[in-house]
């Protein structure tokens, strides 16, 4: 089973400021594949980045997703009000699929 | 619009199943597979497993291994996900995913709570 291991476990920003969240594996994910969702409180989670990089539907571009083998990074360039959430990131390309602890970002 | 429309909440004593539906509307049921998640009170996202709508075959979480079924209906376009023998530590909130072209999760439903107590 690939464990995730995210950090850190809460980040406190401000508005406008640039958050960056790491995702790391304890073996290779294959074909990068590892997904970043957002979840608010009281809601599903909200898929973000899938492919390590890639922006899902309607995600604005201020969510970019870095990395490959077994780091992985989620970087808000600008943070707005609505970003701030825990953050989940999760290997699929092996079974069991797993996902991270959860970084907490919040407002500082 | 791809939804996930999953049933309502539910509370049940240890030992008690409970069948959780998922419907799906908006896409071809049959293209995409259907993956369960579960949350407990505070705690983080756990993998439960996943069902191909098209051939109905399994991959299940190897801790729920003998007490979790999920099915799917392809006349309704539904998922159902059930787990036998619960215990305390199954009171979650109960969450299906669809699986994206390139295996991401990429719809969810609105998720469901399972409550078990005596």
């Amino acid at each position: 089973e690939i464990v995730l291991t995210q950090s850190p476990g809460t980040l406190s920003l401000s508005p406008g400021e640039r958050a960056t969240l790491s995702c790391r594996a304890s073996q290779s994910v294959s074909s990068s594949y590892l997904a970043w969702y957002q979840q608010k409180p009281g809601q599903a989670p909200r898929l973000l980045i899938y492919g390590a990089s890639s922006r899902a539907t309607g995600i604005p571009d201020r969510f970019s997703g870095s990395g490959s083998g077994t780091d992985f990074t989620l970087t808000i360039s600008r943070l707005e009000p609505e970003d701030f959430a825990v953050y989940y990131c999760q290997q699929y390309g092996s079974s069991p699929n797993t996902f991270g602890q959860g970084t907490k970002l919040e407002i500082k | 619009q791809v939804q996930l429309v999953q049933s309502g909440a539910e509370v049940k004593k240890p030992g008690a199943s409970v069948k959780v539906s998922c419907k799906a509307s908006g896409y071809t049921f049959t293209s995409y597979g259907i993956s369960w998640v579960r949350q407990a009170p505070g705690q983080g996202l756990e993998w439960m497993g996943w069902i191909s709508a098209y051939n109905g075959n399994t991959n299940y979480a190897q801790k729920l291994q003998g007490r979790v079924t999920m099915t799917t209906d392809t006349s309704t376009s539904t998922a159902y996900m059930e787990l036998r023998s619960l215990r305390s530590d199954d009171t979650a909130v109960y969450y299906c995913a669809r699986i994206g072209m390139g295996a991401e999760y990429d719809y969810w439903g609105q998720g469901t709570l399972v409550t078990v107590s005596s």
